[in-house]
């Protein structure tokens, strides 16, 4: 199946400092979602974007909506260990219940002290 | 928020045998659940659309005679992999859209084929 592509694949930073991850796509999306993935467990929602140009905020992460449709980046400011894990976008196409997402590739977080 | 229950979280079966996993939507209703695979270091990719009442719409390449899906009400939805082989092994994840927090996902469900 299609895969969006995300960069980097993984990360290693230290405690304090900022990331920035995007994720892009040769087609369309109306909806561009940013899921947080721990060992072991379901993604878990961090920020969602329905508009193209849409800039949001959730604590400490940002999070925008291209203008072309085709892509969206994702930031985290101050890092702290618990944020590390994969952090996978994902696109959908309509706003009706049966839309189906298209993942990305996932990028690999580590957060040393 | 919106919870999605998967059941059960880890599971191990021997070779032929056939393994059932359910997802149920704990505070709202989905006419519409979905199955994703996710094997090691991999990202999801999607198995099949689980439709309330109606048949499955598998993904190109998901044999829909192996992995059945049966969605008979709005807030449950199960998938059995019949014949389960060691390939088969993998992490099952499920999702359902709610229409305030967007797409919510099970635990996923870790199946060791031995």
């Amino acid at each position: 199946g299609q895969q969006l592509n995300q960069s980097p694949q993984s990360m290693f930073i230290q405690e304090g400092e900022d990331v920035s991850m995007n994720c892009t796509s040769s087609s369309i999306f109306n909806t561009w979602l940013w899921y947080k993935q721990e060992p072991g467990e379901g993604p878990v929602l961090l920020i969602a974007l329905y508009k193209a140009g849409e800039l949001t905020s959730n604590g400490r992460l940002t999070a925008q909506f291209g203008i072309t449709r085709k892509d969206s980046f994702l930031n985290i400011s101050a890092s702290i260990p618990s944020d590390v894990g994969i952090y996978f976008c994902a696109g959908g196409l309509s706003s009706g219940t049966a839309s189906k997402l298209t993942f990305g590739t996932g990028t690999r977080l580590q957060v040393t002290l | 928020g919106a919870v999605v229950s998967q059941h059960p979280s880890r599971v191990i079966c021997k070779s032929g045998t056939s393994v059932k996993i359910e997802c149920r939507s704990l505070d709202f209703q989905a006419t519409t659940m979905f199955w994703y695979r996710q094997f090691p270091k991999q990202s999801l990719m999607l198995m099949a659309t689980s439709n309330e009442g109606s048949k499955a719409t598998y993904e190109q390449g998901v044999e829909k005679d192996k992995f059945l899906i049966n969605h008979a009400s709005l807030t449950l939805s199960t998938l059995t992999v019949t014949s389960a082989h060691p390939e088969d092994s993998s992490f099952y994840i499920c999702s359902a859209r709610d229409r305030v927090d967007g797409y919510t996902f099970g635990s996923g469900t870790r199946l060791t084929v031995v």
